[in-house]
C-alpha cells in the first residue's frame, strides 16, 4: 500500500505486505530528517534518519528514501505487522545551525490481520 | 527507567491558574527539546536549551510560557494564566551533542484547561 502523505491521512494495509508512507517536506535547506512513530498516548519513537547528503539509508525492515529534487521523503515497511499500526510522523532539521524539527501532520497506518 | 521522563502525566487545571510541568532528560544527553502537541497533529517547536542555556524560542511561546533548565539537568515549562487553547499534550525530548543526533521524547504531559 502507498500513501500520499498529507492528502491520505490514513493507509491501511494487510499484515505481510509492504507500506510506503510519503511526506511533502517544505524547506530545501533542511539537511537532517528524521521519521518517527507515535502511538495513542505515547511520545513519537525514533524509527530511522537520514542526512541530506544521502538519498538512501536502511534499518531493520525499514528503508528511507530521500529526494531532494521534489522535496520527498518516504519510508517503507517491509513484511508489515500489527504492532507497526500507529501515527507516523516525518520531521525536518532546517539546517543554519537550528535544532528544531519542523514536524508534518502524520499518517495513519492500520495494519489488518 | 533510562529514556526521558516528564511530570506530570496529565494535569487538568482551571482557566486562569498556572501549571508546572517537569522534564528528566537522559542523563547523558545536554541538549534538551519542549514541543506542543494538539490532536491530528504533528509535535510543534517550543523551545531549546544546549546545558542550561535557552538557545532557541518559537514564536508560540508567548509571553505567558516559560521555560528553564536552570543546571543542565532537568528543565521546567511554566504556563501562567491558562487559556483553554493550552490544552494539548507538551512533549519534551533530549539529544546529545555532536553533529544531528536524534531526539528522544518523552511520554507527555497532557494539559487540559477547563
Amino acid at each position: 500500500g502507498e500513501s500520499v502523505g498529507l492528502h491520505l491521512p490514513t493507509l491501511s494495509v494487510q499484515e505481510g505486505d509492504n507500506s510506503i508512507i510519503n511526506c511533502a517536506y517544505s524547506n530545501s535547506a533542511s539537511d537532517y530528517f528524521i521519521w518517527y512513530k507515535q502511538e495513542s498516548g505515547k511520545g513519537p519513537q525514533f524509527i530511522i534518519d537520514i542526512r541530506s547528503n544521502m538519498d538512501k539509508r536502511q534499518g531493520q525492515r525499514v528503508t528511507v528514501l530521500l529526494n531532494k529534487t521534489v522535496k520527498h521523503l518516504s519510508l517503507q515497511i517491509a513484511a508489515t505487522q500489527p504492532g507497526d499500526s500507529a501515527v507516523y510522523f516525518c520531521a525536518e532539521n532546517l539546517g543554519t545551525g537550528r535544532r528544531a524539527l519542523t514536524f508534518g501532520s502524520g499518517t495513519r497506518l492500520q495494519v489488518q490481520p | 527507567d533510562t529514556g526521558v521522563s516528564q511530570n506530570p502525566r496529565h494535569k487538568i487545571t482551571k482557566r486562569g491558574q498556572n501549571v508546572t510541568f517537569r522534564c528528566d532528560p537522559i542523563s547523558e544527553h545536554n541538549r534538551l527539546y519542549w514541543y506542543r502537541q494538539t490532536l491530528g497533529q504533528g509535535p510543534e517547536f517550543l523551545t531549546y536549551f544546549q546545558n542550561e542555556a535557552q538557545l532557541e524560542k518559537s514564536r508560540l511561546l508567548s509571553d505567558r510560557f516559560s521555560a528553564e533548565r536552570p543546571k543542565g539537568s532537568f528543565s521546567t515549562l511554566e504556563i501562567q494564566r491558562t487559556e483553554q487553547g493550552d490544552s494539548a499534550m507538551y512533549l519534551c525530548a533530549s539529544s546529545s551533542q555532536g553533529g544531528d543526533t536524534e531526539a528522544f521524547f518523552g511520554q507527555g504531559t497532557r494539559l487540559t484547561v477547563v
